[in-house]
């Protein structure tokens, strides 16, 4: 059974532009949910999507957005990123809803120079 | 404010001791996971606590609930060197927005 996968794994962008993220999670799971993971804050909760459905968001501004398709895949959008926007991205896939147990990607490590 | 805070942050041990690393909150959770993160990688589950009081055991790693179920441990015996990594706990308050929350982690090195 296929893991979760994200891409890309690494990326260079450039104060002000936008950047894609994708991520196909389990086969069978309907839920994925997106985090941010910086050495200064931890991991923290962006948004989940469940049947296409964004169901929960947290506590980061409108230039994250996302979106969940028909497969369950789904893309996280940073738009007029800052020096602040570097992380590790992780998305995570459930079965169910987050609550439950969640199976991580390998992350996509983004840079902003 | 962190809702859950773990400590230590960080430990750094030698092959073949023990140690614990506890989880706790003010708040009850309906459940709480644990992780283990390698570098470069996402964080792998290792277990779920649902039940107040709850003790779950896998190979050398005990995971307790507390009866409150607001806090939990980790207890590592006999470390090895492959233990090694930064363990999360993780969560979502009960009768909240479902938000998912995790601690800051601790990161565990153990040496040979």
């Amino acid at each position: 059974k296929a893991g979760v996968t994200q891409t890309p794994r690494y990326l260079i962008k450039t104060r002000g532009q936008q950047v894609t993220l994708s991520c196909s999670p389990i086969s069978g799971h309907r839920s994925v949910s997106w985090y941010q993971q910086t050495p200064g804050q931890g991991l923290q909760f962006l948004f989940e999507y469940f049947s296409e459905t964004q169901r929960n968001k947290g506590n980061f501004p409108g230039r994250f957005s996302g979106r969940q398709f028909s497969n369950s895949r789904s893309e996280m959008n940073v738009s007029t990123l800052e020096l602040g926007d570097s992380a590790l991205y992780l998305c995570a896939s459930s079965l169910y809803r987050v609550n439950t147990e969640a199976f991580f990607g390998q992350g996509t490590r983004l840079t902003v120079v | 404010t962190q809702l859950l805070e773990q400590s230590p942050q960080f430990l750094s041990i030698q092959e073949g001791e023990n140690l614990t690393v506890y989880c706790n909150s003010s708040s009850v959770f309906s459940s709480l996971q644990w992780y283990r993160q390698e570098p470069g990688e996402g964080p792998v589950l290792l277990v779920t606590v649902v039940t107040g009081g709850e003790v779950k055991k896998l190979k050398r790693l005990t995971f307790q609930f507390g009866d409150a179920r607001k806090d939990s441990s980790l207890h590592i015996t006999a470390a090895q060197p492959g233990d090694t990594g930064l363990y999360l706990c993780a969560g979502a308050a009960s009768g909240g927005s479902y938000i998912p929350t995790f601690g800051r982690g601790t990161s565990l090195i153990v040496h040979p």
